[in-house]
């Protein structure tokens, strides 16, 4: 199976600046790349994804770039604000296009 | 549309005890997934379905049970409850094929004492 690896596991930032965390991935046939926000005591959400034939999607303050050649991808947020404040997953799909394999999650954390 | 709703959303077990736990869609979503989520953990995949009547296991099937005889429901079965199996269980669905997003419900905490 798939093999998913997230960094970092937690992100403390200042509001306003930026936040980039980073996720890597086995299974070179994969070809769809989502990104999900965990807000505390709730289900994963869906925030932006990105399909192997693009490098770079954004939507307002969140981007996702992907480099397949190297095998990972990466969420960028700007102008970070306290709802910022989650857990974020990374969640490459199986080149079978069953299922995602889910990262370890990075804990972000935006002061005010 | 109500997406996906699971139920309950709070359940104390005693060991060896066995519940359900209940995930109906509205979405008229083929595929749907069963995962669980350890404190501080990622999401581990139990069970999955890709249309009524197929079902498969996934990386932590152990002491679970599944079944999909309509579209839209996607019940979970535990039987014989463990400690191990204090977790919050999230159910999932999305359109078949590949290149699409899941729906995940808003979970089911469970406590087994």
């Amino acid at each position: 199976g798939e093999n998913v690896e997230q960094h970092p596991s937690t992100l403390s930032v200042q509001e306003g600046d930026s936040a980039v965390i980073k996720c890597t991935y086995s299974d070179s046939a994969s070809n769809y790349f989502p990104w999900y926000k965990q807000e505390l005591g709730k289900g994963p959400q869906l925030i932006i994804d990105i399909r192997s034939n693009v490098g770079e999607k954004k939507d307002q303050r969140i981007a996702v770039t992907l480099n397949k050649t190297a095998k990972h991808f990466s969420l960028h947020i700007t102008e970070t604000q306290p709802e910022d404040s989650a857990v974020y997953f990374c969640a490459p799909e199986e080149a079978a296009g069953n299922k995602l394999t889910f990262g370890g999650g990075t804990r972000v954390l935006v002061k005010p | 549309n109500a997406g996906v709703t699971q139920t309950p959303k709070f359940r104390i077990l005693k060991i060896g005890q066995s519940m359900t736990l209940q995930c109906t869609q509205d979405m008229n979503h083929n595929y749907m997934y069963w995962y669980r989520q350890d404190p501080g953990m990622g999401l581990k995949l139990i069970y999955y379905s890709v249309g009524a009547g197929i079902t498969d296991k996934g990386e932590v099937p152990n002491g679970y049970n599944v079944s999909r005889s309509t579209t839209e429901d996607f019940p979970l079965r535990l039987e014989l409850a463990a400690p191990s199996q204090t977790s919050v269980y999230f159910c999932a669905s999305k359109q078949q094929g590949r290149l699409s997003g899941y729906t995940f419900g808003s979970g089911t905490r469970l406590t087994v004492v």
